[in-house]
C-alpha cells in the first residue's frame, strides 16, 4: 500500500488551462504539504494542513488553491496555468508527537508540463 | 526568514566518503534532518539529529552539528553508486523547510 499517493504522475496541458493534483495519505497523519521542486532542484514548502485547517500559505499566486475534503486528503487546483508553474510537485505528510522527530513522508511527486 | 544552504553538487568515487555541509539560519530547530531523494522519487527520511546532540552515528552515516555556526554536515563512509542521489537538510521549525539540495555523484 502506497503511504502518500498522488496524481496524476505527469500532466502536460497548454497555458491558461485549470489543472487539479489530487493526494491521498493512508497514515492517519494529520499535517499535510506541498512542495515545487523547480529544474534547479530547489524544493520550495507552498502549503500545509493540519486537520483540515490551512497552517502555512507561503508566498504563492492566488492562481493556486489547496483543498482539504478531509485529513486524509490535500488537493491542489491551479487557474490559469503559466509557463513557471512547470516543476514537479510534491505532496508529503507527518504527524507530530511530543518528544520526538516528525518524519514527512512524500508522494513519488507529478511532474507539471505547461506549453 | 528561514535559510537553508547547500553546495549544489559533490562527486566523489566509489570507496571514498563523502561529506555534504549545510547552513541554516533559524536556530530554533528541535530536530535536523537530512532527506534523500532518488532519481525520479519523492524524499525519503535518512536520518537526523537532536539539536542538543553534536554528532550522530548511524551506520555508515555520521551527522555533525555545530549550533552555534549552524552548519550541519552528513558525512557518508565507503559511498556506493546506490548513494547517488539529491542530499536535503531540513531543519524542523515547524515547518520542513528545504533548500535547494546536494547532487551527490558517485562514480566506479
Amino acid at each position: 500500500d502506497t503511504a502518500v499517493s498522488q496524481t496524476p504522475k505527469y500532466l502536460v496541458t497548454q497555458m491558461g488551462n485549470d489543472k487539479s493534483i489530487k493526494c491521498e495519505q493512508n497514515l492517519g497523519h494529520d499535517t499535510m504539504y506541498w512542495y515545487k521542486q523547480d529544474s534547479k532542484k530547489f524544493l520550495k514548502i507552498m502549503f500545509s494542513y493540519n486537520n483540515k485547517e490551512l497552517i502555512i500559505n507561503e508566498t504563492v499566486p492566488n492562481r493556486f488553491s489547496p483543498k482539504s475534503p478531509d485529513k486524509a486528503h490535500l488537493n491542489l487546483h491551479i487557474n490559469s496555468l503559466e509557463l513557471g508553474d512547470s516543476a514537479v510537485y510534491f505532496c508529503a505528510s507527518s504527524q507530530e508527537r511530543t518528544g520526538t522527530n516528525t518524519e514527512a513522508f512524500f508522494g513519488q511527486g507529478t511532474r507539471l508540463t505547461v506549453v | 526568514g528561514e535559510d537553508v544552504e547547500q553546495s549544489l553538487f559533490l562527486s566523489v568515487r566509489e570507496g571514498d566518503s563523502s561529506v555534504i555541509n549545510c547552513t541554516y539560519t533559524d536556530s530554533s530547530s528541535t530536530y535536523l534532518y537530512w532527506y534523500k531523494q532518488e532519481p525520479g522519487a519523492g524524499l525519503q527520511l535518512l536520518t537526523y539529529i537532536f539539536s542538543n546532540m553534536d554528532m550522530k552515528q548511524d551506520q555508515r552515516l555520521t551527522v555533525l552539528l555545530n549550533k552555534k555556526d549552524k552548519h550541519l554536515s552528513l558525512r557518508i563512509a565507503d559511498t556506493q553508486t546506490g548513494d547517488s542521489a539529491i542530499y536535503f537538510c531540513a531543519p524542523d521549525t515547524g515547518k520542513l523547510i528545504f533548500g535547494q539540495g546536494t547532487t551527490l555523484q558517485v562514480k566506479p
